[in-house]
């Protein structure tokens, strides 16, 4: 079976342009979650959507923002990229039984460069 | 929300056993402990995830004390193939993801 798949791998973009991301869960599932991983952090927490519907964000500007597809495929988008945007962005996906305990898969994430 | 502190860094050599600590001194009653591996490029893995007492599958065993204020993860017999950050998670029963915290993690390095 497929993971998660996320598209690009990798990315370069200026300051002040604007980024779109995108990733397909698992088969079958319906969450999908993103997070930011800063070079030598843990993964931060930014976005999680299940069937459409926004579920939960966490503390990232305006400039961030997500959808999902009724193919349950999502897209991050970034607005005015700063340079501290440079990170790798990870989706999960998940068949959000309604129980936080369910494991999320991860996919291998877009690195993204901002110069 | 419970905060976890784990050590930075650890080494072993392979074949060894490995025990990683986390502690969460505030760790909720319906909080769940959970354990993910991440190697470099990739995304996190879920290797384990445990309430109380020992949990054990086929990677690793979580051990958890009757206080729950901490919880040891142990990799039996490590290769090189585990070195990795690993990182402690504690998950409340309910609610979104965003309540999931990421710390810095453990980062793990197996030597010959």
């Amino acid at each position: 079976d497929a993971g998660v798949t996320q598209s690009p791998t990798h990315l370069i973009k200026t300051r002040g342009q604007h980024v779109t991301l995108r990733c397909s869960p698992i088969s079958g599932h319906k969450s999908v979650s993103w997070y930011q991983q800063v070079l030598g952090q843990g993964p931060q927490f930014i976005f999680q959507y299940y069937e459409k519907e926004e579920r939960g964000r966490g503390n990232f500007p305006d400039r961030f923002s997500a959808r999902q597809f009724p193919n349950y495929s999502s897209e991050l988008n970034v607005n005015a990229l700063l340079l501290g945007d440079s990170a790798l962005y990870l989706c999960a996906s998940s068949a959000d039984t309604g129980v936080l305990q369910e494991t999320q898969y991860f996919g291998p994430g877009t690195r993204l460069l901002v110069l | 929300l419970a905060k976890t502190t784990q050590p930075i860094s650890m080494d072993s050599y392979e074949g060894q056993e490995v025990n990683i600590t986390c502690s969460h001194n505030n760790i909720a009653t319906n909080d769940y402990i959970t354990w993910y591996q991440q190697f470099p490029s990739q995304g996190p893995r879920f290797i384990i995830q445990g309430y109380k007492t020992k949990v054990t599958n086929e990677v690793a065993s979580l051990f958890i004390p009757a206080d729950r204020k901490s919880s040891t993860l142990s990799l039996p017999r490590v290769s090189l193939s585990d070195t990795a950050v690993y990182y402690c998670l504690v998950a409340p029963f309910s609610g979104g993801y965003n309540k999931l915290i990421f710390g810095a993690g453990t980062r793990l390095a197996v030597h010959p």
